[in-house]
C-alpha cells in the first residue's frame, strides 16, 4: 500500500515560517493536497494540486513539491494556525484506487 | 447551503453491525463521488471507502474491505456505510466528504461534521 510520511510535530514562533514536509514514492507524479484540522473540527482544504490555494485561504499558505517530497509552507504564522496538518494523494494501482493521507503533523505555535 | 450531514453513529458492541448515513444538500448529489474518512481517538485521518456517482463502483481501504459496504440512494441524496463485524479499532469519528468536481480523482473540498462510533466489548 502507498505510504505518505510526515513529521509528527513542528513548533514555530508567531511571525516565523513553518515548513511541513510530506514524503512518498514517486510523489512528484501525483497531485498533493493539504488539509488543516483544528481540534474538534472537520478538516479544511488549504492547498490543492501541489501549489494551488482555495478561495478564502490566506496567501500565507503555500505548497511546493520537489522530487519525492511535498512541502506546505506557512509564512507569518499566527496563533490561530495552530492545528494538525495532513497531506493527501490519490493512488491508483492495477484495478485498485485508494485515497491516502499522511500521518499528520501537529503544529504548535509557541 | 452546500453541506453534508452524517448520522447513525452511536455505541455498538464488538462484532455487531451499524449503518451510517451521509445526506447531501445544496448541490446536484448524483454528480459527485462520495468518500468516507474516519479518525480514531487522538489519531490521524484514515480514508475508508468511496462510491461512484451511480453507485456501481466502489473502493475500500484494506482495513475494512470485506467488512464495510458503501452504497447510495440518489433519490434521497444519501450515501450509506454499513459496518459489519465491528472491531474495537473501528471506533472514532466518521466523516463523509465530497470532491470539488465530478472528477474521480479530484481533491476533497467539502466535509461533513462527522458522526461518532464507540465500540464496547
Amino acid at each position: 500500500s502507498y505510504v505518505l510520511t510526515q513529521p509528527p510535530s513542528v513548533s514555530v514562533a508567531p511571525g516565523q515560517t513553518a515548513k511541513i514536509t510530506c514524503g512518498g514514492k514517486d510523489l512528484g507524479t501525483k497531485s498533493v493536497h493539504w488539509f488543516q484540522q483544528k481540534s474538534g473540527q472537520a478538516p479544511l482544504l488549504v492547498v490543492y494540486d501541489d501549489d494551488a490555494r482555495p478561495s478564502g485561504i490566506p496567501e500565507r499558505f503555500s505548497g511546493s513539491e520537489s522530487g519525492d517530497t511535498a512541502t506546505l509552507t506557512i509564512s507569518g504564522v499566527e496563533v490561530g494556525d495552530e492545528a494538525d496538518y495532513y497531506c493527501q494523494v490519490w493512488h491508483s494501482s492495477g484495478d485498485q484506487q485508494t485515497w491516502v493521507f499522511g500521518g499528520g503533523t501537529k503544529m504548535t505555535v509557541l | 447551503q452546500v453541506r453534508l450531514v452524517e448520522s447513525g453513529g452511536g455505541v455498538v458492541k464488538s462484532g455487531r453491525s451499524l449503518r451510517l448515513s451521509c445526506s447531501g444538500s445544496g448541490f446536484r448529489f448524483n454528480d459527485y463521488i462520495i468518500h468516507w474518512v474516519r479518525q480514531g481517538p487522538g489519531q490521524g485521518l484514515e480514508w475508508v471507502a468511496v462510491v461512484s456517482q451511480d453507485g456501481k463502483d466502489s473502493f475500500y481501504a484494506d482495513a475494512v474491505r470485506g467488512r464495510f459496504s458503501i452504497s447510495r440512494d440518489n433519490a434521497k441524496s444519501t450515501v450509506y456505510l454499513d459496518l459489519r463485524n465491528i472491531r474495537p479499532d473501528d471506533r472514532g469519528v466518521y466523516f463523509c466528504a465530497r470532491p470539488g468536481t465530478s472528477s474521480w480523482n479530484d481533491f476533497i473540498d467539502l466535509w461533513g461534521q462527522g458522526t461518532k462510533v464507540t465500540v464496547s466489548s
